[in-house]
């Protein structure tokens, strides 16, 4: 079955610390983003890739970075830049242009992150 | 900038009720609107999708209605289930991605 896989389902930083979360997708799919959710907050889009070796910045990307050199892949590094890391990931993907030609967006079972 | 609002935050139901859940937006121009589930510790699952011209869908005892013109969607849940009891969330495009709501919590008790 098509889909989008992230790993690791929880993980753990320490101060200090770079982590990088896992996303892969198997839907022929052009754009991917990454969502961030945290309690009574909604989803925020960290960022977004339209095309393979391009990605734009979303409305909360400091202390974050990602990057897209496969069309299956879109991997998010959290840095130590990030002070308050601790929330719930997810990553989605639409058909390129998906947003605006109708076609539903697809996400992840997400990465629960959590400072030690 | 459009802005998504979702009432109630949360809400509890006996099995068998029918319910609507509400979702606001501030800018009537919108492409289509997505109504997603999300159950705890889990991603979203796209539920239901109305283009800007269709005035309603409908999947199974889920109909979601559109009315552009004085910005609100409604999500009708017929005949209630406590499986149902999860998340819900309305977003609509706005930019490169999705505005979504803060969700409503909905708790179906047998």
């Amino acid at each position: 079955d098509g889909g989008i896989t992230q790993s690791p389902k929880y993980l753990f930083r320490k101060e200090g610390q770079n982590v990088t979360l896992s996303c892969e997708q198997n839907l022929n799919h052009d754009a991917m983003y990454w969502y961030r959710q945290d309690p009574g907050q909604g989803l925020r889009l960290i960022y977004y890739s339209q095309i393979v070796n391009d990605f734009q910045k979303g409305d909360i990307a400091e202390g974050y970075s990602v990057s897209r050199e496969k069309k299956e892949s879109f991997p998010l590094t959290v840095t130590s830049a990030q002070k308050n890391p601790t929330a719930f990931y997810l990553c989605a993907s639409s058909i390129g242009q998906g947003l605006y030609s109708n076609q539903p967006q697809h996400f992840g079972d997400g990465t629960r992150l959590s400072i030690l | 900038k459009q802005e998504v609002t979702q009432i109630p935050a949360a809400l509890s139901v006996p099995e068998g009720e029918n319910l609507v859940l509400n979702c606001s937006f501030t800018d009537s121009a919108i492409y289509n609107l997505q109504w997603f589930r999300q159950d705890p510790g889990k991603g979203l699952t796209s539920l239901l999708l109305i283009q800007s011209s269709q005035r309603e869908q409908t999947s199974g005892r889920l109909n979601a209605s559109l009315d552009k013109s004085s910005g609100r969607s409604t999500l009708y849940i017929a005949a209630s289930q406590p499986g149902d009891s999860a998340t819900y969330l309305c977003a609509v495009p706005s930019g490169y991605a999705l505005n979504f709501g803060k969700g409503t919590s909905l708790l179906v008790t047998p």
